[in-house]
């Protein structure tokens, strides 16, 4: 079993849907959770950070934690065309420590 | 104009020839990371550095050799020893957020294929 879980998709939505995406964890021990975009043939890119548990917003994506659970999802509202791509997950136990990624989930958002 | 290069962006390779993936970055930043992405399995470290001339395994090294000597630079050798190794390669640096948070800025990567 993969230490982080990720539906690969695609996950196929009209645009101005609501995206959600969602990765399972099984350490315990992460505490730092990161969401990255990653464009075709292109590297990653750090969308949104948390800390332990709790949400942050940041314009369209909201990003949510649920340790007890060891579930995190990000939900990006008014989706646009240009959202179209793969989402990866990290996280790591402690600040400064490797990222475990999870296998992303591609996105497609129709016009 | 401050990032990190990779290149080439495609190289193609004989099976039993050893080849060497750049990196170079100018942010100014400690630690380096190489990953490997294959299909459905997301990033997969390599290596990673800390410091100039220290590096450390990641989770699948074998087949697969680095060197620190340059803060700006962490050149990956793919060897002959490596099964399987078509694939689109990612190098990494990381600087502390607020909060103490690692984020890791990426090159554009380097697609290798075995013919």
């Amino acid at each position: 079993q993969k230490e982080v879980e990720q539906d690969p998709g695609p996950l196929s939505v009209p645009e101005g849907a609501i995206v959600s995406l969602n990765c399972t964890y099984s350490n315990s021990a992460f505490q730092y959770f990161m969401w990255y975009r990653q464009y075709s043939r292109k590297g990653p890119e750090l969308l949104m950070y948390t800390y332990s548990s709790g949400n942050k917003e940041d314009g369209r994506f909201t990003a949510q934690v649920d340790k007890s659970s060891k579930y995190i999802s990000l939900f990006i509202r008014d989706s646009q065309p240009s959202d179209s791509a793969t989402y990866l997950c990290a996280m790591s136990a402690a600040a400064g420590n490797k990222l475990t990624f999870g296998g992303g989930t591609r996105v497609l958002v129709k016009p | 104009d401050g990032g990190i290069t990779q290149s080439p962006k495609y190289l193609f390779r004989k099976e039993g020839q050893n080849v060497t993936l750049s990196c170079e970055q100018n942010l100014n930043h400690d630690a380096m990371y190489w990953y490997r992405q294959d299909p459905g399995q997301g990033l997969r470290l390599i290596y990673y550095s800390q410091i100039v001339n220290d590096f450390q395994k990641g989770d699948i090294a074998e087949g697969y050799s680095v060197s620190r000597e340059k803060k700006e630079s962490f050149p990956l050798t793919v060897t002959s020893a490596q099964k399987n190794p078509t694939a689109f390669y990612l190098c990494a640096s990381s600087s502390r957020l607020a909060g103490g948070v690692n984020e890791q800025f990426f090159g554009p990567g380097t697609r290798l294929t075995v013919l």
